[in-house]
């Protein structure tokens, strides 16, 4: 599985956009990005995932670069209930994975009132 | 639905001492999964199932064993803990594999051993 690059913090204002990226330049073709986040002392929960093109669901969008070597996550209007950790996480899916998701040590991105 | 439970929430154990985690999921997911995660790490896999009946290890198998008897219970056993096996461990489930399959995970079992 491809390895991911993450910064380690960032902060964000209540209210505006978060823009958080990760790196993952040796990803293969049939790999997806997925996002979990981990709000504190909770279990992960899954955000978005995609493959090519860019995704957009209730919680957030995700923007993947034309080559795939990277991609950003955008919580358009963050709160401080988005204040938790974020995982970007490339992996397989379907036939022989198990559905294996590897964990960084991910992006703790703070929501400040 | 309660999604994925965890029993317990919290244990101290000694050295030494066996003990049994248990994941239950009541939507018919097929995959089940144990991680557990260290202070400041993200989370490591130690066994899956992917259907009743199976188990196979995960990154870090050594010191634990798992039985999925039922679809929708998945049990974690410690045989002899050790101080190492400190950690907060996750079950987790999903449908199966594919991009659609997001993992649902529990909220947490905090283990520690002295």
């Amino acid at each position: 599985d491809a390895k991911t690059t993450q910064p380690p913090s960032m902060d964000c204002a209540e209210g505006r956009a978060a823009n958080l990226p990760c790196n993952h330049s040796t990803i293969s073709g049939n790999e997806y990005v997925y996002w979990y986040r981990q709000i504190h002392s909770q279990g992960p929960q899954y955000i978005i995932h995609g493959l090519k093109n860019n995704e957009t669901n209730e919680m957030a969008s995700l923007i993947i670069t034309e080559d795939r070597k990277s991609s950003t996550l955008i919580l358009p209007h963050a709160t401080l209930r988005d204040t938790a950790v974020y995982y970007c996480i490339v992996g397989y899916a379907g036939g022989t994975s198990y559905g294996k998701l590897t964990f960084g040590q991910g992006t703790i991105l703070t929501v400040h009132p | 639905n309660a999604g994925v439970t965890q029993t317990p929430k919290f244990r101290v154990l000694k050295t030494g001492q066996s003990m049994t985690l248990l994941c239950a999921q009541d939507m018919n997911h097929e995959y089940m999964y144990w991680y557990r995660q260290d202070p400041g790490m993200g989370l490591r896999l130690i066994h899956y199932s992917v259907g009743e009946g199976t188990t196979a290890k995960g990154e870090v198998p050594d010191g634990y064993n798992v039985s999925r008897l039922k679809k929708q219970n998945f049990l974690l056993g410690l045989e002899s803990a050790a101080p190492s096996q400190t950690s907060v461990y996750f079950c987790a489930s999903s449908y199966g594999t594919g991009p659609y399959n997001e993992q649902f995970f529990g909220p947490g079992t905090r283990l520690t051993v002295l």
